[in-house]
């Protein structure tokens, strides 16, 4: 049964660095039939794509968030990583990951538990 | 950007009941729709891919229909585990815009 893990900070302070990293457990990463992404929903809100990544490292980002959005997979280590820069109040959010099956039409299959990430001072 | 609109944006119904909700794209997606589950406190869960297309696991009285721009799902008996907000995605633009409705809640009458 795959698995998809966040791991992160809980807290990062204004106008710095959020970094979280999903690990996959159960399956291959480096499959052709699957996009990684990273989802997030602020509290009480609806959900808001952020971007994806293709195990050969083509990325796919949110235009409303491409200025401040990495993501990149180490496939050795079964991880990916988001990395969104410069934030603000406006980003504090519950992140998932999550696997992005392309088989038919592109759907999110697997998602990880979500962590809670609060920008605050 | 394709925009996606759910109606209503919250229902209350009774178990047993059938309900729909609808989702509707600012323009014609074909049937690059899915449909997911959220609970509170939970990630959400795939209920239906490409419009029509059940996942794995899913209980039958879960339907999904339409194509181009106007999509519904319906429960054709609700049951107390259903309680939940719905989402629809469109998953018809490039990587970078997979975009979301709004969300329906749906909770007890």
């Amino acid at each position: 049964q795959l698995q998809l893990q966040e791991s992160g900070p809980g807290l990062v302070k204004p106008s710095e660095t959020l970094s979280l990293t999903c690990t996959v457990s159960g399956g291959s990463i480096s499959g052709s039939s699957y996009y990684w992404g990273w989802i997030r929903q602020p509290p009480g809100k609806g959900l808001e794509w952020i971007g994806n990544i293709y195990y050969t490292e083509s990325t796919y980002y949110n235009p409303s968030l491409k200025s401040r959005v990495t993501i990149s997979i180490d496939t050795s280590k079964k991880q990916f990583s988001l990395k969104l820069s410069s934030v603000t109040a406006a980003d504090t959010a519950v992140y998932y990951c999550a696997r992005v099956r392309i088989i038919i039409i592109p759907s999110i299959d697997y998602w990880g538990q979500g962590v809670l990430v609060t920008v605050s001072s | 950007d394709i925009q996606m609109t759910q109606s209503p944006s919250s229902l209350s119904a009774s178990v047993g009941d059938r309900v729909t909700i609808t989702c509707r794209a600012s323009q014609s997606i074909n049937s690059y729709l899915n449909w997911y589950q959220q609970k509170p406190g939970k990630a959400p869960k795939l209920l239906i891919y490409a419009a029509s297309s059940l996942q794995s696991g899913v209980p039958s009285r879960f339907s999904g229909s339409g194509s181009g721009t106007d999509f519904t799902l319906t429960i054709s008996s609700l049951q107390p585990e259903d309680f939940a907000t719905y989402y629809c995605q469109q998953t018809y633009s490039t990587p970078d815009m997979y975009s979301f409705g709004q969300g329906t809640k749906l909770e007890i009458k």
